[in-house]
């Protein structure tokens, strides 16, 4: 069973606009990642964030986290077309290794 | 080598038969992990390994299905007596402890 939901399940954007999505989870974490995956490809780890963290910036990227709330957010500023595909957050459950994943987004940006 | 590496990339086979997929770690990572990704949704925990031992297999879904990694760097996922319900995409991904998980492009796997 997976831990987290995903909203929006799906989104369309026009190339140069921002992309938010957002993960929320269940249970208490040490961190939060999120990842790409391209449409027949392995997951690519964008982000980490730690659970005393709430901001966090990667080049276009910009994740916050609020733990009060078992939320958190990826915001994509500036999209691409190369930017089109399922992005998805997962955690890493206290006491344990394995990540529970959410559902995904799937984002496509349209030129 | 530079990233996960998979094998096969696919693989058909008919109900019944038994299947075994190959996962190269990043060299280094002790930590390896099984997912089941389904279509349309996201990856699901199967099993976990830090260097040979097998410490979580929470996951397996059945005992039809089996993990080994037995010098600590690559693995094995086997399923006996595969059944149509086990056609997904069979993703392994390794670290260092305490670090971000590296995917391979993961085995997609289809039942007849």
């Amino acid at each position: 069973s997976q831990q987290g939901e995903e909203d929006p399940q799906a989104l369309s954007i026009q190339e140069g606009e921002n992309a938010t999505m957002n993960c929320s989870y269940k249970t208490s974490i040490n961190n939060l990642q999120w990842y790409r995956q391209n449409s027949g490809r392995g997951l690519v780890h964008l982000i980490l964030i730690r659970s005393n963290e709430r901001e966090k910036h990667s080049g276009r990227l910009r994740v916050t986290l609020d733990t009060s709330k078992k939320s958190s957010s990826l915001l994509i500023t500036a999209s691409r077309a190369a930017d089109t595909a399922s992005y998805f957050c997962a955690t890493d459950v206290q006491g344990a290794q394995k990540l529970v994943f959410g559902q995904g987004t799937r984002l496509t940006i349209n030129p | 080598g530079a990233g996960v590496s998979q094998s096969p990339r696919y693989k058909v086979a008919k109900r019944g038969q038994d299947v075994a997929l190959r996962c190269d770690p990043i060299s280094g990572h002790v930590s390896l992990f099984w997912y089941q990704q389904a279509l349309g949704q996201g990856p699901e925990f199967l099993t976990y390994f830090q260097n040979e031992a097998q410490l979580d297999k929470s996951g397996l879904p059945s005992d039809r299905f089996f993990a080994e990694r037995p010098e600590g760097s690559v693995s094995t996922l086997k399923i006996q007596r595969t059944q149509q319900e086990d056609s997904a995409v069979y993703l392994c991904a390794s670290s260092l402890a305490g670090w971000a998980q590296h995917f391979g492009d993961g085995t997609r796997l289809s039942i007849l």
